[in-house]
């Protein structure tokens, strides 16, 4: 149990174009999803939090204008990047965790160019 | 903010031998959490610890939460290389938050067969 699935795994796109990246708890109600952000060697930073139904809670210096976030239900939420540049270029995961969970589980991750 | 460090940051090892990692925070923790990331992977959740002084083991892998609940350990004993991946600790967020976590550097470990 606990899946959770995001779609595309990989997307390269020209500058100044927009990627919409979702998420999805496949056997559990997520309640709360997470969008994190991993460059190369480097540790997982959370950009924002989903609840289902209300607006992300998004991290110090994550800028909610260009990361748009939307948990229209309790099996998918979405990341749109938009006016993507290639400094957005990384590793792109959510996690999910439902309501009677603290642990959070991770989908496997988007990895997102700009040329 | 809270703060969550991991130490070392890479670790190479011959197979069989032992391999520790350890994860200090800048606050008490409610519990911590250990995740597993092989290359080119995403986090896999291993364990969670929630007691003080709480020990626990799977299979060759043995993790302790200090009676502090600062700091945690992740122990594995005679490494395989499967075990090749970053190990990262995470510990509840800051704010009284539950459900956000703040993960700490990680630790690689690779294994020379």
């Amino acid at each position: 149990g606990a899946v959770v699935s995001q779609h595309p795994s990989w997307v390269i796109c020209k500058s100044g174009t927009s990627v919409k990246i979702e998420c999805r708890s496949l056997d559990f109600q997520a309640t709360t999803m997470f969008w994190y952000r991993q460059f190369p060697k480097q540790s997982l930073m959370l950009m924002a939090t989903s609840n289902e139904g209300s607006k992300a809670t998004y991290e110090q210096g994550v800028e909610k204008d260009k990361f748009l976030i939307n948990h229209a239900s309790l099996t998918l939420s979405t990341l749109t990047v938009t006016s993507a540049h290639p400094e957005d270029s990384s590793f792109y995961i959510c996690s999910a965790r439902g309501r009677a969970q603290e642990t959070q589980y991770f989908g496997p991750g988007t990895r997102l160019l700009v040329l | 903010g809270q703060q969550v460090m991991q130490i070392p940051q890479y670790q190479h090892v011959q197979e069989g031998e032992d391999f520790t990692t350890y994860c200090n925070s800048s606050t008490t923790l409610s519990n911590i959490q250990w995740y597993k990331q092989r290359p080119g992977g995403h986090p896999v959740f291993l364990i969670q610890l929630v007691k003080s002084g709480e020990v626990k083991k799977q299979k060759r892998l043995t993790f302790q939460f200090g009676e502090a609940k600062k700091n945690s350990s992740l122990h594995i004993t005679a490494t395989q290389t499967t075990d090749v991946g970053t190990y990262f600790c995470a510990g509840p967020g800051d704010g009284g938050s539950n459900y956000k976590l703040t993960f700490g550097k990680g630790t690689l470990l690779t294994v020379n067969p």
